[in-house]
């Protein structure tokens, strides 16, 4: 079974702290994702990856970084917490290309105060 | 970009009781999933599914990619069936790498 493990399932931040919020697949997938997911507004892509090193901003990237130095680990970076930052945060994972299938991790629920 | 409308938004059972949910989008698409989103926030992969007909147990999902829409039915509901259900769905237009954008979700409800 294809597992996508994020780091923490709660965390509780300060505003202004510089957060990581970590994930890791272990089925040798070449494309990452990240999403928050806020009510009324769904499901949100912030950052992906492609490749290694590769990083392409999603919809909403501001106020956030991400980190690929191994395939098996895709970290998002934010740079400067702030509190319209709470949001839960979801990690993907899939196979190269478009027509393949997506796995997400438990999520992280994120608190900035 | 790709719009994702799914309904109904709220639906609620009696256990034992059959549904259809709806997902329609307003392009091509390359890829299509439907997700379950348990209590605790993590979304099951329920069907991969562009095109096509597919089933899994009580569960089965219809994509008819030329008329753009897609349904899940859900059989004989259990309260186990309880939460969000998403649709997501890949653009095929232009380079997606895999990118999913998500409709707002049904939540349903089931009762003992």
């Amino acid at each position: 079974d294809v597992k996508v493990t994020q780091s923490s399932r709660y965390l509780v931040k300060r505003t202004g702290e510089k957060v990581f919020l970590e994930c890791v697949q272990d089925m040798d997938h070449e494309n990452m994702f990240w999403y928050r997911q806020d009510p009324g507004l769904g499901l949100r892509l912030i950052y992906f990856s492609y490749d290694v090193k590769m990083k392409e901003k999603g919809d909403i990237p501001e106020g956030y970084s991400v980190s690929r130095e191994k395939k098996e680990r895709f970290s998002l970076i934010l740079e400067s917490a702030s509190t319209n930052q709470t949001s839960m945060y979801l990690c993907a994972s899939s196979l190269q290309g478009a027509f393949t299938e997506a796995f997400f991790g438990q999520g992280t629920r994120l608190t900035v105060v | 970009g790709i719009q994702v409308e799914q309904s109904p938004p709220d639906l609620i059972l009696q256990e034992g009781a059959n549904s259809t949910l709806r997902c329609n989008f307003s392009d091509s698409v390359n890829n299509l999933q439907w997700f379950h989103q348990n209590p605790w926030g993590q979304l099951i992969n329920l069907f991969y599914i562009p095109s096509g007909t597919k089933q899994n147990g009580r569960l089965s999902a219809t994509t008819v990619a030329t008329e753009r829409y897609s349904l899940l039915y859900i059989s004989s509901s259990q309260t186990t069936d309880s939460g969000v259900y998403f649709c997501a769905v890949g653009s095929a237009g232009g380079t997606s790498y895999g990118k999913l954008t998500f409709g707002q979700g049904t939540i349903l409800t089931v009762h003992p």
